[in-house]
Protein backbone atom coordinates (compact mmCIF):
# COMPACT_ATOMS: atom_id res chain seq x y z
CA UNK A 1 0.00 0.00 0.00
CA UNK A 2 1.05 3.47 -1.04
CA UNK A 3 1.77 4.96 2.25
CA UNK A 4 1.37 9.30 2.77
CA UNK A 5 3.51 11.38 5.30
CA UNK A 6 1.74 14.95 6.35
CA UNK A 7 2.57 17.39 9.02
CA UNK A 8 0.16 16.66 11.54
CA UNK A 9 -0.68 20.60 11.75
CA UNK A 10 0.34 23.68 10.54
CA UNK A 11 -0.86 27.82 11.51
CA UNK A 12 -0.91 30.32 9.16
CA UNK A 13 -2.64 34.26 8.81
CA UNK A 14 -5.31 35.66 6.69
CA UNK A 15 -3.52 36.50 3.14
CA UNK A 16 -0.94 34.29 3.20
CA UNK A 17 0.14 31.58 1.03
CA UNK A 18 0.08 28.12 2.61
CA UNK A 19 2.16 24.77 1.27
CA UNK A 20 1.32 21.49 2.79
CA UNK A 21 3.52 18.75 1.65
CA UNK A 22 2.65 15.36 1.21
CA UNK A 23 5.05 12.28 1.13
CA UNK A 24 4.19 9.16 -0.69
CA UNK A 25 7.42 6.97 -1.49
CA UNK A 26 5.23 4.18 -2.90
CA UNK A 27 2.82 5.74 -5.35
CA UNK A 28 2.58 3.58 -8.45
CA UNK A 29 3.41 4.70 -11.61
CA UNK A 30 -0.62 4.41 -12.94
CA UNK A 31 -1.99 6.35 -9.89
CA UNK A 32 -2.91 10.37 -9.15
CA UNK A 33 -2.54 12.60 -6.63
CA UNK A 34 -5.57 14.02 -4.65
CA UNK A 35 -6.16 16.43 -2.59
CA UNK A 36 -9.48 16.42 0.14
CA UNK A 37 -10.62 19.06 2.49
CA UNK A 38 -12.35 18.64 5.40
CA UNK A 39 -14.83 20.72 7.66
CA UNK A 40 -15.76 19.20 11.24
CA UNK A 41 -18.80 16.96 10.77
CA UNK A 42 -18.89 16.85 7.25
CA UNK A 43 -17.59 14.11 4.68
CA UNK A 44 -14.16 15.26 2.68
CA UNK A 45 -14.51 17.75 -0.36
CA UNK A 46 -12.45 17.53 -3.66
CA UNK A 47 -9.63 20.29 -4.09
CA UNK A 48 -7.16 19.45 -6.93
CA UNK A 49 -6.07 15.96 -8.72
CA UNK A 50 -2.97 15.47 -10.13
CA UNK A 51 -0.67 13.43 -12.16
CA UNK A 52 2.93 14.97 -12.81
CA UNK A 53 4.40 18.44 -12.50
CA UNK A 54 1.89 21.50 -12.02
CA UNK A 55 -1.83 21.76 -11.81
CA UNK A 56 -4.11 24.93 -10.72
CA UNK A 57 -7.75 25.33 -10.41
CA UNK A 58 -9.86 27.84 -8.87
CA UNK A 59 -8.85 27.36 -5.25
CA UNK A 60 -5.64 25.59 -5.44
CA UNK A 61 -2.14 24.50 -6.95
CA UNK A 62 -0.76 21.10 -7.30
CA UNK A 63 3.00 20.88 -7.31
CA UNK A 64 4.69 17.48 -8.25
CA UNK A 65 8.17 16.70 -8.68
CA UNK A 66 9.65 14.34 -11.27
CA UNK A 67 9.75 11.71 -8.89
CA UNK A 68 6.47 11.84 -7.78
CA UNK A 69 7.47 10.94 -4.58
CA UNK A 70 5.93 13.98 -2.74
CA UNK A 71 3.29 16.54 -3.44
CA UNK A 72 2.70 19.84 -2.14
CA UNK A 73 -1.09 21.64 -1.96
CA UNK A 74 -0.65 25.68 -2.70
CA UNK A 75 -3.11 27.63 -1.29
CA UNK A 76 -2.62 31.43 -1.81
CA UNK A 77 -4.15 33.72 -0.13
CA UNK A 78 -5.80 31.84 2.61
CA UNK A 79 -9.07 32.96 4.69
CA UNK A 80 -10.51 32.34 8.30
CA UNK A 81 -12.90 29.78 6.18
CA UNK A 82 -9.80 27.76 4.75
CA UNK A 83 -9.37 26.27 8.35
CA UNK A 84 -9.54 22.37 7.73
CA UNK A 85 -8.44 19.08 7.99
CA UNK A 86 -6.36 18.65 4.45
CA UNK A 87 -6.00 14.80 3.36
CA UNK A 88 -3.53 13.60 0.45
CA UNK A 89 -4.89 10.39 -0.92
CA UNK A 90 -2.67 8.23 -3.34
CA UNK A 91 -3.47 4.56 -4.77
CA UNK A 92 -1.53 1.92 -4.05
CA UNK A 93 -1.45 -1.28 -6.19
CA UNK A 94 -1.88 -4.81 -4.03
CA UNK A 95 0.01 -7.66 -5.20
CA UNK A 96 -2.92 -9.16 -6.40
CA UNK A 97 -3.12 -6.14 -8.75
CA UNK A 98 -6.42 -4.57 -6.60
CA UNK A 99 -6.22 -0.88 -5.84
CA UNK A 100 -6.40 1.02 -2.40
CA UNK A 101 -6.67 3.74 -2.06
CA UNK A 102 -4.80 5.76 1.15
CA UNK A 103 -5.82 8.67 3.11
CA UNK A 104 -2.97 10.44 4.60
CA UNK A 105 -3.32 11.43 8.31
CA UNK A 106 -4.49 14.42 7.35
CA UNK A 107 -3.39 17.97 7.96
CA UNK A 108 -4.91 20.47 10.70
CA UNK A 109 -4.44 24.13 9.03
CA UNK A 110 -5.75 27.02 11.53
CA UNK A 111 -5.51 30.22 9.79
CA UNK A 112 -5.90 33.13 12.10
CA UNK A 113 -6.95 36.52 11.75
CA UNK B 1 -28.32 17.53 -8.64
CA UNK B 2 -28.48 15.77 -5.17
CA UNK B 3 -25.36 14.45 -3.67
CA UNK B 4 -24.45 11.35 -1.44
CA UNK B 5 -27.46 10.66 0.52
CA UNK B 6 -26.70 8.86 3.83
CA UNK B 7 -28.69 7.66 7.07
CA UNK B 8 -28.88 7.42 9.71
CA UNK B 9 -26.79 10.46 10.75
CA UNK B 10 -26.63 9.24 13.77
CA UNK B 11 -26.90 5.76 15.86
CA UNK B 12 -26.27 4.66 19.13
CA UNK B 13 -26.84 1.24 20.01
CA UNK B 14 -25.09 -0.93 22.73
CA UNK B 15 -22.54 -3.36 21.93
CA UNK B 16 -23.32 -6.51 20.49
CA UNK B 17 -26.09 -5.43 18.69
CA UNK B 18 -26.38 -5.20 14.87
CA UNK B 19 -26.46 -1.98 12.80
CA UNK B 20 -26.99 -1.09 9.22
CA UNK B 21 -26.28 1.88 7.66
CA UNK B 22 -27.58 2.99 4.20
CA UNK B 23 -25.80 5.17 1.30
CA UNK B 24 -27.93 6.13 -1.76
CA UNK B 25 -24.87 7.46 -4.68
CA UNK B 26 -25.25 10.48 -6.95
CA UNK B 27 -27.15 9.11 -9.71
CA UNK B 28 -25.25 8.03 -12.60
CA UNK B 29 -22.02 7.06 -10.51
CA UNK B 30 -20.64 3.60 -10.76
CA UNK B 31 -18.31 3.26 -8.44
CA UNK B 32 -19.30 3.46 -4.43
CA UNK B 33 -17.04 3.48 -1.64
CA UNK B 34 -17.04 2.96 2.12
CA UNK B 35 -14.68 4.70 4.64
CA UNK B 36 -14.60 4.35 8.25
CA UNK B 37 -13.29 7.36 10.19
CA UNK B 38 -11.96 7.42 13.66
CA UNK B 39 -11.54 10.62 15.45
CA UNK B 40 -8.82 12.95 14.86
CA UNK B 41 -7.67 10.55 11.79
CA UNK B 42 -8.19 9.94 7.88
CA UNK B 43 -10.82 8.04 6.37
CA UNK B 44 -9.98 4.27 6.01
CA UNK B 45 -11.22 2.54 2.67
CA UNK B 46 -13.37 -1.08 4.01
CA UNK B 47 -14.94 -1.17 0.56
CA UNK B 48 -15.39 -0.51 -3.52
CA UNK B 49 -17.65 -0.92 -5.24
CA UNK B 50 -17.73 -1.04 -9.21
CA UNK B 51 -21.19 -1.14 -10.23
CA UNK B 52 -22.31 -4.43 -8.24
CA UNK B 53 -19.31 -5.86 -8.10
CA UNK B 54 -16.89 -5.24 -4.40
CA UNK B 55 -13.69 -4.78 -6.45
CA UNK B 56 -11.37 -3.98 -3.21
CA UNK B 57 -13.10 -5.39 -0.01
CA UNK B 58 -9.28 -6.22 1.36
CA UNK B 59 -9.54 -3.71 4.84
CA UNK B 60 -13.17 -4.95 5.60
CA UNK B 61 -13.36 -7.03 8.80
CA UNK B 62 -15.24 -10.28 7.06
CA UNK B 63 -16.26 -11.97 10.53
CA UNK B 64 -18.38 -9.02 11.66
CA UNK B 65 -18.99 -6.36 8.86
CA UNK B 66 -20.78 -7.22 5.52
CA UNK B 67 -21.39 -4.96 2.32
CA UNK B 68 -23.96 -4.91 -0.55
CA UNK B 69 -24.72 -3.21 -3.70
CA UNK B 70 -27.58 -4.48 -4.91
CA UNK B 71 -28.56 -3.51 -8.58
CA UNK B 72 -25.57 -1.01 -8.68
CA UNK B 73 -27.16 1.91 -6.79
CA UNK B 74 -27.58 2.57 -3.29
CA UNK B 75 -25.86 0.44 -0.77
CA UNK B 76 -26.02 -1.13 2.59
CA UNK B 77 -23.30 -1.70 5.65
CA UNK B 78 -23.70 -3.61 8.19
CA UNK B 79 -21.94 -5.06 11.36
CA UNK B 80 -23.15 -7.61 13.56
CA UNK B 81 -22.53 -8.17 16.52
CA UNK B 82 -21.15 -4.36 16.72
CA UNK B 83 -17.83 -3.69 19.25
CA UNK B 84 -17.27 -0.94 21.15
CA UNK B 85 -14.20 -0.07 18.99
CA UNK B 86 -16.39 0.08 16.37
CA UNK B 87 -17.67 3.44 17.15
CA UNK B 88 -16.79 5.99 14.68
CA UNK B 89 -18.01 7.91 11.46
CA UNK B 90 -19.43 6.02 8.58
CA UNK B 91 -18.61 7.75 5.27
CA UNK B 92 -20.26 6.59 2.14
CA UNK B 93 -18.96 8.27 -1.47
CA UNK B 94 -18.82 7.84 -5.06
CA UNK B 95 -17.64 8.84 -7.94
CA UNK B 96 -17.70 8.08 -11.68
CA UNK B 97 -14.33 6.09 -12.09
CA UNK B 98 -11.74 4.73 -10.45
CA UNK B 99 -9.72 7.59 -10.11
CA UNK B 100 -12.30 10.89 -10.79
CA UNK B 101 -13.27 12.60 -7.95
CA UNK B 102 -14.77 11.51 -5.24
CA UNK B 103 -18.31 12.97 -3.64
CA UNK B 104 -18.93 11.76 0.42
CA UNK B 105 -22.04 12.00 2.18
CA UNK B 106 -22.15 13.68 5.58
CA UNK B 107 -21.79 10.35 7.32
CA UNK B 108 -23.14 8.33 9.99
CA UNK B 109 -21.81 8.73 13.74
CA UNK B 110 -22.08 5.45 15.09
CA UNK B 111 -21.51 5.24 18.98
CA UNK B 112 -21.73 1.93 20.71
CA UNK B 113 -22.31 1.33 24.63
Amino acid sequence: LAKTTQPISMDSYEGQEVNITCSHNNIATNDYITWYQQFPSQGPRFIIQGYKTKVTNEVASLFIPADRKSSTLSLPRVSLSDTAVYYCLVGGRLDTGRRALTFGSGTRLQVQP
Amino acid sequence: EAGVVQSPRYKIIEKKQPVAFWCNPISGHNTLYWYLQNLGQGPELLIRYENEEAVDDSQLPKDRFSAERLKGVDSTLKIQPAELGDSAVYLCASSSGGRDEQFFGPGTRLTVL
